[in-house]
């Protein structure tokens, strides 16, 4: 099993160009999410998906959009990318009754 | 909503001390209580838990205590080591399908001194 994996590994960005960042998990678990990882704010939760299907808004949504294609993967589109989105995302993914296991993580720089 | 704080930010310890990290939590039905450590560049790691049903929790060097009536638990790890150093997240969050399953605290910067 690969786990959860995401998709670049490391982007540039220029102050509104749009991108999509990828996740995918093969442990066949239903909930997804997406966190962003700023230096002294620890993760915040952007968007979550109980079940395919499914999407919700979480801490920090704005600026940002989700879609659950399947059970296995969970994208987060950045549509107008802003300097403030410069930052480290996460996607975890969680079987019911237990904790979190995260991805590799993308890290986005936007000038 | 949930709100995790956690303390202190950085510490410093000698190589074979004990470190104590604290969080507090404010939501009463949260019910699952797990602490992430993570290296530089590296994703979090899951590594100790704690239900609402158990007081403290141990698994070699580490452990975790938590006082529900409180809403606070902390995590202890004796006899440090120099790659104990990482940075280490408190996490408070129910374990129900379809909730926003964890809150995360500011997170604690370890550094263990040879």
């Amino acid at each position: 099993n690969a786990g959860v994996t995401q998709t670049p590994k490391f982007q540039v960005l220029k102050t509104g160009q749009s991108m999509t960042l990828q996740c995918a998990q093969d442990m066949n678990h239903n909930s997804m999410y997406w966190y962003r990882q700023d230096p002294g704010m620890g993760l915040r939760l952007i968007y979550y998906s109980a079940s395919e299907g499914t999407t919700d808004k979480g801490e920090v949504p704005n600026g940002y959009n989700v879609s659950r294609l399947n059970k296995r993967e969970f994208s987060l589109r950045l549509e107008s990318a802003a300097p403030s989105q410069t930052s480290v995302y996460f996607c975890a993914s969680t079987p019911p009754g237990e904790t979190q296991y995260f991805g590799p993580g993308t890290r986005l720089l936007v000038l | 909503g949930e709100n995790v704080e956690q303390h202190p930010s950085t510490l410093s310890v000698q190589e074979g001390d004990s470190a104590v990290i604290k969080c507090t939590y404010s939501d009463s039905a949260s019910n699952y209580f797990p602490w992430y450590k993570q290296e530089l560049g590296k994703r979090p790691q899951l590594i100790i838990d704690i239900r609402s049903n158990v007081g403290e929790k141990k698994d070699q060097r580490i452990a975790v205590t938590l006082n529900k009536t409180a809403k606070h638990f902390s995590l202890h790890i004796t006899e440090t080591q120099p790659e104990d150093s990482a940075v280490y997240f408190c996490a408070a969050g129910g374990l129900d399908t379809g909730r926003r399953a964890l809150t995360f605290g500011s997170g604690t910067r370890l550094q263990v001194q040879p």
